[in-house]
């Protein structure tokens, strides 16, 4: 199975702020990365597929980079609604594996 | 609009089998274009991909799980379904379906663009 590990697994920052989530996987997967913002009690939302490719409807203040083993997300501009907790995703082959989640908290 | 809905037992006993189905509405389960997939979220833990399937009927099993899994499609109701037999406390969580689109393969693995359809997810927990 491929191995995703995020870090941090939980950061607090302010209203403005730029924030990044780093994930990286225990073999390459291309870009074949995905991110997921989760609110409490809600299901999981794509944000990022195709590791920098913006779901529809996602503002534009979050980016995604990276390939192979290596990946990012990053929120510009941090707003009071992206207190959440991210996830990564590989999707190049199954099992599929997510992170472990990083928790968003704003200050 | 398409969406998921999960439906089924909010409570299972142990060593009985749980059974979800995942009713799709406003699109057809039939495209060519997606898996539908399970996945599973413990109490204040995180995402774990339990299967997924294509409506042709091929499946692909967590391998933690696959001994004890069947997931199945069926296109005449539009919906798919899980069984996972024998569960364990262990087995709690909230059940999501969701709609993981199709990309093509990676020597006998196949790639897919993220779960970008969800449903709302249904709890299941396992007690006596």
């Amino acid at each position: 199975d491929i191995q995703m590990t995020q870090s941090p697994s939980s950061l607090s920052a302010s209203v403005g702020d730029r924030v990044t989530i780093t994930c990286r996987a225990s073999q390459a997967i291309g870009t074949y990365l995905n991110w997921y913002q989760q609110k409490p009690g809600k299901a999981p939302k794509l944000l990022i597929h195709a590791a920098y490719s913006l779901a529809s409807g996602v503002p534009s203040r979050f980016s995604g980079r990276g390939s192979g083993t290596d990946f990012a997300l990053t929120v510009n501009n941090l707003q009071p609604e992206d207190s959440a907790t991210y996830f990564c995703q590989q999707s190049y082959t199954t099992p599929r594996t997510f992170g472990q989640g990083t928790k968003l908290e704003i200050k | 609009q398409l969406q998921l809905h999960e439906s089924g037992p909010g409570l299972v006993k142990p060593s009985e089998t749980l059974s979800l189905t995942c009713t799709v509405s406003g699109g057809s389960i039939s495209s060519s274009s997606y898996y539908w997939g399970w996945i599973r979220q413990p109490p204040g833990k995180g995402l774990e991909w339990v299967a997924s399937s294509y409506y042709s009927g091929s499946t692909y099993y967590s391998p933690s799980l696959q001994r004890r899994l069947s997931i199945s499609v069926d296109t005449s109701k539009n919906e798919f379904s899980l069984k996972l037999s024998s569960v364990t406390a262990a087995d709690t969580a909230v059940y999501y379906c969701a709609r993981d689109e199709r990309k093509g393969w990676s020597g006998s693995n196949p790639t897919a663009g993220g779960f970008d359809l969800w449903g709302q997810g249904t709890m299941v927990t396992v007690s006596s």
